[in-house]
């Protein structure tokens, strides 16, 4: 059982509002990553960071942003969420040797925008 | 253009029974190709991990296999439970970069029936 936890896992909210989703593991990982998912879609990387104050945005265009101040915590944070915005959004860490790397995933947070 | 097909979208099996999901990609230069397991709500969980040299790999009732000349992956359950229904997902890792990028297929939904 992967130690990477996210909160909250379900958030229902109105357009304009601002919200942070949090992504926290325990596992000293250096990378860490943020995916979205939509229902029987593949995940789209939309950021990730090799290490503190490290970031930088993935393939997806997005509106979010994430900042890495401390190893263990890569929060995501959209200004002003929009109806668009609903998905589900993975974190993920990984333990870096690249030809074996295996990525972490949390639960996840699924988000509705109104 | 990197891809990553699976096959087939869905599948629906009776308990106890053996199954086989397939993976086709495009992805050059190939790394390493992963298969995950995502059950409903949660993040994806890593099976197995395999690269270029290696054309198997088990992990209890999943078997993986893999062949690098046509670049088709299969995964192999057997005696199938009702635990198994979720998401398989292959993701396939290219050496393009330092960065190992990483492409996702959309996954087979396999539902097991009592």
């Amino acid at each position: 059982e992967a130690d990477i936890y996210q909160t909250p896992r379900y958030l229902v909210i109105g357009t304009g509002k601002k919200i942070t989703l949090e992504c926290s593991q325990t596992m000293g990982h250096d990378k860490m990553y943020w995916y979205q998912q939509d229902p029987g879609m593949e995940l789209h990387l939309i950021h990730y960071s090799y290490g503190v104050n490290s970031t930088e945005k993935g393939d997806l265009s997005s509106e979010s942003t994430v900042s890495r101040i401390r190893t263990e915590h890569f929060p995501l944070t959209l200004e002003s969420a929009r109806p668009s915005h609903t998905s589900q959004y993975l974190c993920a860490s990984s333990d870096g040797y690249r030809d074996q790397e295996t990525q972490y995933f949390g639960p996840g947070t699924r988000l509705l925008v109104l | 253009k990197n891809q990553v097909e699976q096959s087939p979208q869905s599948l629906i099996i009776l308990e106890g029974k053996n199954c086989t999901l397939q993976c086709n990609y495009t992805v050059s230069p190939f790394s390493n190709l992963r298969w995950y397991k995502q059950d409903t709500g949660r993040g994806p969980v890593s099976l197995t991990i395999m690269t270029f040299s290696e054309n198997t790999k088990s992990n209890g009732r999943y078997t993986a296999t893999l062949d690098a000349d046509t670049k088709q992956s299969s995964l192999h359950i057997t005696a199938s439970q009702l635990s198994d229904s979720a998401s398989y997902i292959c993701v396939v890792s290219d050496r393009g970069s330092t960065l190992g990028r990483l492409y996702f297929g959309r996954g087979t939904q396999l539902t097991v029936w009592p």
